[in-house]
């Protein structure tokens, strides 16, 4: 059964220093896995996506994850913080064949100026 | 611009009253989701629905239905609203085929019973 862990429930880190919010995940076969996004106040937005293709993947604002299969775990980083960045972030993985997914219980980032 | 909408953002209710939810999302997609947030939970799917007039249970459907008459309109109904139905209620929908389809979610209705 497929299932996603993230391991923080808060990450805090200081404007203009790097981010890593950690996912690992369980799966049977090669999963497809996302970040989402959510802002105070806004709608959950697709950051990122891995579907066997490369497993370094890039999405948006300069987010970026790595699929490592070895290690379970698609683990999300950003090179350096920045106050909008501010949000709720959500690791999912594909539940089988059909249309559901399974999320992460979520990280909030804290970011300290 | 792609867009889901909610008919809602906060709903206070009391409790034993039928609740309606709606959700219209204007990209003509197929699948339409019914999810609750709730903290340290992530999102957990009630109801989600492939085509008009179909319907699938998700993980936590006790207490809800849900109706699909239009393609383009997805409704939750809590038939008895009860006080741990006190939620965030999330609307989303994709192209139809492969579950990697990006979602595209509403903003959320934020859902109190008394």
């Amino acid at each position: 059964a497929q299932s996603v862990t993230q391991l923080d429930s808060h990450v805090s880190v200081s404007e203009g220093t790097p981010v890593l919010l950690r996912c690992n995940y369980s799966s049977s076969y090669s999963p497809s896995l996302f970040w989402y996004v959510q802002h105070p106040n806004k709608g959950l937005q697709l950051l990122l996506k891995y579907t066997s293709a490369a497993t370094l993947v890039k999405g948006i604002n300069g987010f970026e994850a790595e699929f490592k299969k070895s290690e379970t775990s698609f683990h999300l980083t950003k090179p350096s913080a920045h106050m909008s960045d501010a949000a709720e972030y959500f690791c999912v993985v594909i539940r089988g064949s059909n249309y559901q997914l399974i999320w992460g219980a979520g990280t909030k980032l804290i970011i300290k100026p | 611009d792609v867009k889901v909408t909610q008919s809602s953002r906060y709903l206070v209710k009391r409790t034993g009253e039928k609740v309606f939810l709606e959700c219209v999302q204007d990209m003509d997609h197929e699948n339409m989701f019914w999810y609750r947030q709730d903290p340290g939970l992530g999102l957990r799917l009630i109801y989600f629905s492939y085509d008009v007039k179909m319907k699938e249970k998700g993980d936590i459907p006790e207490g809800y239905s849900v109706s699909r008459e239009k393609k383009e309109r997805f409704s939750l109904i809590l038939e008895s609203a009860s006080t741990n139905q006190t939620s965030m209620y999330l609307c989303a929908s994709s192209l139809s085929g492969l579950a990697g389809n990006e979602q595209f979610f509403g903003p959320g209705t934020r859902l109190t019973v008394l």
